[in-house]
């Protein structure tokens, strides 16, 4: 099936410091969605990427949509500590269903 | 911007008992609500997808009979674990996506922990 890979699994960083998770998929994806999760929270919405080598940037965040619609990141730049959480992607594929991908645990030290 | 509640957002029972989750969507009409099953540590992932008036859409390797799912108006979905056992202790989560937005954007609710004893 449709699968959707993260890496790292876990980042721990110093405050202050960038982060960086990537996303990829092994066939083409529709869209890609990112969203945040706190420790015992729900996922928050961040952004979603739709077109072949988009860019978008809120705030501290830089979020990328590789051109073969394949692959995506997200940039922290300057991490602090309300940075903390799991960072999920999550992509279409043609449908409305949301294939989430295995995230990444951020830890920040402060 | 739009809002998904859950009730309850915990329980505990015990094992042989049935479970209902209720998840409405507070300002927008859903015509299509999602239900998601997260272990510890792990990530999303769709059990099944809601559909207002009609059946729900499983996912491959969920039980249909053990998870019963009813979308009876446009802004109700409720996710019912018949019999729960221990191993059905998760988070489940539910999404609804806005029936007239033009995007794919869900909307998450808040979560509800079981816990199966």
């Amino acid at each position: 099936g449709q699968q959707v890979m993260q890496i790292p699994q876990y980042q721990h960083v110093q405050e202050g410091e960038d982060f960086t998770t990537y996303c990829n998929s092994s066939t083409t994806l529709s869209n890609i969605q990112w969203y945040k999760q706190r420790p015992g929270g729900h996922p928050v919405f961040l952004i979603q990427l739709v077109k072949s080598g988009e860019v978008k940037k809120q705030k501290r965040l830089t979020f990328q949509f590789g051109e073969a619609k394949k692959n995506s990141s997200l940039h922290i730049t300057a991490t602090q500590t309300t940075d903390v959480g799991t960072y999920f992607c999550a992509g279409t594929f043609g449908n409305e269903k949301l294939t989430f991908g295995t995230g990444t645990r951020l830890t920040i030290i402060p | 911007g739009a809002v998904v509640s859950q009730h309850p957002s915990w329980v505990i029972c015990k094992s042989g008992t049935s479970v209902k989750i209720e998840c409405r969507s507070l300002d927008f009409q859903a015509t299509t609500m999602f239900w998601y099953r997260q272990f510890p540590k792990q990530s999303l992932m769709l059990m099944a997808t809601s559909n207002e008036g009609s059946k729900a859409t499983y996912e491959q390797g969920v039980e249909k009979d053990k998870f019963l799912i009813n979308h009876a108006s446009l802004t109700l979905s409720t996710l019912t674990v018949t019999s729960a056992h221990p191993e059905d202790s998760s988070f489940y989560i539910c999404s609804a996506r806005d029936s007239v937005s033009l995007t794919d954007t869900q909307y998450f609710g808040p979560g509800t922990r079981l816990t199966v004893l």
